[in-house]
């Protein structure tokens, strides 16, 4: 079974500054996605960044960054110029990629991020 | 991105009493999920929703207690049936989109979530 780990409870930043989120996870699949959602007190699950673990590239979104460091297991997102808007849980999850059908996604714990004015 | 709407997005209810959640796509999708967020936690896959099917329940998840529908490949529900305290969490429903659907990439997007307090 997969797990994901998020061992930042809660974070707290200055506006403007780089704040990074640690994610880790276990399985023994090769083929699988890596995803971070954003839920902000509107409960609403956004998505912010998807990676594909056949994949070398780091992917990107705007302020978004992802290292992903496929034998550690790593999988942190950064956020560039942090934005009051970016106040919020911020979950990392877990997807095989599917042979057939769809696969659930496993979450972290989350992450609670603050960006201070 | 698939855009999904969830109703209500609120409600108190009674215990011993059931409520119906509504999942609606604004594409046909091939799966949908129903997840629980209990108070302060993480998301929680109650089962995969099957057009045609059956849902697919998660363990301790059973289908008298969650009967799901999916009659099409835009539309869901989720009964939370004989209701108590403890059923009080956010239910999220998820689309799930191919790289030859709507969205163009295997991931899964949400919807607001129906925040459901039960006395």
């Amino acid at each position: 079974a997969q797990t994901v780990t998020q061992s930042q409870p809660e974070m707290s930043v200055q506006e403007a500054e780089t704040v990074t989120l640690s994610c880790t996870y276990d399985t023994s699949e090769n083929n699988y996605y890596l995803f971070w959602y954003k839920q902000p007190p509107s409960r609403q699950m956004i998505l912010v960044i998807r990676q594909e673990a056949y994949k070398q590239q780091n992917a990107t979104e705007n302020r978004f960054s992802v290292n992903f460091q496929k034998a550690a297991k790593s999988f942190s997102l950064k956020i560039s110029d942090s934005q009051l808007g970016d106040t919020a849980m911020y979950f990392c999850a877990f997807m095989k990629r599917p042979r057939q059908g769809a696969q659930k996604l496993v979450f972290g714990q989350g992450t609670r991020l603050t960006i201070n004015p | 991105s698939a855009v999904i709407s969830q109703k209500p997005s609120r409600d108190i209810c009674q215990r011993g009493t059931s409520l119906t959640i509504q999942c609606q796509v604004d594409s046909q999708v091939t799966m949908m999920f129903w997840y629980r967020q209990q108070p302060g936690q993480s998301l929680t896959l109650i089962a995969t929703a099957n057009q045609g099917s059956e849902a697919t329940y998660e363990s301790g998840f059973v289908i008298d207690k969650f009967p799901i529908s999916r009659p099409n490949l835009t539309f869901s529900t989720l009964t939370v049936s004989n209701m108590s305290p403890e059923d009080s969490s956010i239910y999220l429903c998820s689309a799930y989109t191919l790289a030859g659907e709507p969205g163009g990439q295997e991931t899964q997007y949400f919807g607001p979530g129906t925040r459901l307090l039960v006395l």
